[in-house]
């Protein structure tokens, strides 16, 4: 089974600030992944598609970048409404799996 | 692209439940539909995954539930089931369903979940 290991845990931002968050698979996965976003409440949300393809009606704050083992999400300026878990998901084999997730909290 | 999941409750271990989730919005019998779940305190774990008619809907399963959960699906009413036996109280979760992947889950679009409560 492919692991996928996320960090950090968790952080603490400002609204503006440049966040990133790293994925690692434990072994390569070409660029079969996704970033997601979930709320308490609300369906959770694709925001990244094939490591670095931005899903459709999602802002361009949010990137994605990395193919094989190590992949990244960033958000250019951080905005009130993004204070969310994020979680990577691989889905190049099974069983697909996700990372441990990152919450974003406000500082 | 709605999906509305229902369903959960409150159930004792042992027993059994049948999670629905309809579509609407898109041509349902065109997707694959996975299940996931996320335990209190806990991160995502993929569940279930049915391919669409046109892939032969063959279904997968994760490890954990093999066995004990089944995945379907009813293209005529645009709706997936999660038919869920011998529950433990570890099952308690929210549970998520969503659409997309043809080989292996690669979701686009989730539902809001709907709660699992497994306890005596």
């Amino acid at each position: 089974d492919i692991q996928m290991t996320q960090s950090p845990s968790s952080l603490s931002a400002s609204v503006g600030d440049r966040v990133t968050i790293t994925c690692r698979a434990s072994q390569g996965i070409r660029n079969d992944l996704g970033w997601y976003q979930l709320e308490p409440g609300k369906a959770p949300k694709r925001l990244i598609y094939e490591a670095s393809s931005l899903q459709i009606g999602v802002p361009s704050r949010f990137s994605g970048s990395g193919s094989g083992t190590e992949f990244t999400l960033t958000i250019s300026s951080l905005q009130p409404e993004d204070f969310a878990t994020y979680y990577c998901l691989q889905h190049n084999s099974y069983p697909p799996s996700f990372g441990g997730g990152t919450k974003v909290e406000i500082k | 692209v709605p999906l509305v999941e229902s369903g959960g409750g409150l159930v004792q271990p042992g027993r059994s439940l049948r999670l629905s989730c309809i579509g609407s919005g898109f041509t349902f019998g065109d997707y694959a539909m996975s299940w996931f779940r996320q335990a209190p305190g806990k991160g995502l774990e993929w569940l279930a995954f049915i391919r669409s008619k046109a892939y032969g809907g063959t279904t997968e399963y994760a490890a954990s539930v093999k066995g004990r959960f089944t995945i379907s699906r009813d293209d005529s009413r645009s709706i997936a089931y999660l038919q869920m036996n011998s529950l433990k109280t570890e099952d308690t979760a929210l549970y998520f369903c969503c659409r997309g992947g043809i080989r292996i889950p690669k979701p686009d679009y989730w539902g809001q979940g709907t709660q699992v409560t497994v306890s005596s």
